[in-house]
């Protein structure tokens, strides 16, 4: 199974809004609403910032919301802030009873 | 909320077994959690390793089911890693997460497994 697809990187100015797109197929994606997104800063482990395509966990900020369409799933951080600099990754799970990870997305603020 | 820690060598041979153990503390694996090991290459992306249920229940990435082996033993609250034949490529920061729907909620700090002779 191969990882879902996301863009390398990904930049915004303080204020504005970014959008990391997670490409997959309809055996993972497009299957099942399972999308989830991560965020890791260097050295640290993975936060879940978005769980069930579109769930934010409690104390993360309504800043961070998710979509899915067909076998994309986006993530959108809407009034970039300093501290959202940080690697992104999605994951799904599969029909093959796995789970798959996207390739990672670096958010750059400018 | 429950609180994880891997530990094992930090250093295995080519060719050897890599053996990692996470310990699970505040809340016991008897539960609706699965238990995933997920790895991170240096500088690189996340890979998911496998998972295991508290009743033993477990799947596995196909690109390592060949060599991988995940085990629960609730008498210690632990779960274990076991990889064969490593390379190289098996140099990661190995990280146990605990789930019980499609995200991982909680994942341990991570234990840097490097592979050289």
């Amino acid at each position: 199974q191969s990882a879902l697809t996301q863009p390398a990187s990904v930049s915004g100015s303080p204020g504005q809004s970014i959008t990391i797109s997670c490409t997959g197929t309809s055996s993972d994606i497009g299957g099942y609403d399972s999308v989830a997104w991560y965020q890791q800063h260097p050295g640290k482990a993975p936060k879940v910032m978005i769980h069930d395509v579109s769930n934010r966990p409690s104390g993360v900020p309504d800043r961070f919301s998710g979509s899915k369409s067909g076998n994309t799933a986006s993530l959108t951080i809407s009034g970039l802030q300093a501290e959202d600099e940080a690697d992104y990754y999605c994951s799904s799970y599969t029909s093959s009873i796995t789970y798959v990870f996207g390739t990672g997305t670096e958010v750059t603020v400018l | 909320q429950v609180q994880l820690q891997e530990s094992g060598p930090g250093l295995v041979r080519p060719s050897g077994t890599l053996s990692l153990t996470c310990a699970v503390s505040g809340g016991a694996i008897s539960s609706d959690d699965w238990w995933s090991w997920v790895r991170q290459p240096p500088g690189k992306g996340l890979e998911w390793i496998g998972e295991i249920s508290h009743s033993g229940g477990a799947h596995y990435s196909p690109s390592l089911m060949s060599r991988v082996t995940i085990s629960v033993d609730k008498s210690s609250n632990q779960v274990s890693l076991r990889l064969t034949s490593v390379t190289a490529a098996d140099t990661a920061v190995y990280y146990c997460a605990a789930h019980r729907a499609y995200s991982f909620p909680t994942w341990g700090h991570g234990t840097l497994v490097t592979v050289s002779s």
